[in-house]
């Protein structure tokens, strides 16, 4: 199917553990970015990448690590896994980041990964 | 710090009638905005955006206005439909940054 997919929906892990969150993306989009969703926080840019083997950190990058070797994927890697990490991910991809003039350059999110770390 | 604010955490109104969802920012290399709807259970989805060369943009029930010496923005729908329930986003972006705000519930009561 086209589009993005995250996977899985939800996970419960434990403090200290190490957890990778997919993100799978199908129109050959340049960029993927991770956010999480939290409560009175919206959404937070955690990581973001322009093109494969390329990322930089976004608003909230600590405790998190992320990869891209194919442009279609966007692992994210909690590598030790924390209560504060407890939150909704959810993973995007767009074209460009965009310039002012242009008409649309909207992300498109996946149906999200619902994180718990006990 | 939050440099897009969303002040108003819910909105409840009446079906037909117009829904006013506000957004502040505060950088000034912010240069492109965006709305966000989201479902329960769902990721976010795109609604309209708005660039700084404009100070409207509309589409069908959907329009945006851009004030950009207050720096603040708004989203107007009308007429307010029940589907139109949702968390909205306001984003703004620019200087290869994003920022998306809280987020406001609406509730559009038949």
């Amino acid at each position: 199917d086209a589009g993005i997919t995250q996977s899985p929906r939800y996970k419960i892990t434990e403090t200290g553990r190490q957890v990778t969150l997919m993100c799978h993306q199908t129109w050959s989009h340049s960029y993927m970015f991770w956010y999480r969703q939290d409560l009175g926080h919206g959404l937070r840019l955690i990581y973001y990448s322009a093109a494969a083997d390329i990322t930089d950190k976004g608003e909230v990058p600590d405790g998190y690590v992320v990869s891209r070797s194919k442009t279609e994927n966007f692992p994210l890697t909690l590598e030790s896994a924390t209560r504060s990490q407890t939150s909704v991910y959810f993973c995007a991809s767009s074209e460009s980041l965009g310039q002012a003039g242009q008409t649309s350059y909207e992300q498109y999110f996946g149906p999200g990964t619902r994180l718990t770390v006990t | 710090d939050q440099q897009v604010k969303q002040n108003s955490p819910s909105l409840s109104v009446q079906e037909g009638r117009i829904s006013i969802l506000n957004c502040d920012y505060t950088n000034s290399m912010f240069d492109y905005f965006l709305w966000y709807k989201k479902y329960p259970a769902e990721g976010p989805t795109f609604l309209i955006s708005i660039s700084s060369i404009k100070d409207k943009n509309e589409d069908g029930r959907f329009t945006v206005f851009l004030n950009k010496s207050a720096k603040h923005l708004s989203l107007h729908i009308v007429p307010s439909q029940p589907g139109d329930s949702a968390v909205y986003f306001c984003a703004a972006s620019g200087d290869n940054d994003m920022r998306f705000g809280a987020g406001t519930r609406l509730t559009v009561k038949p």
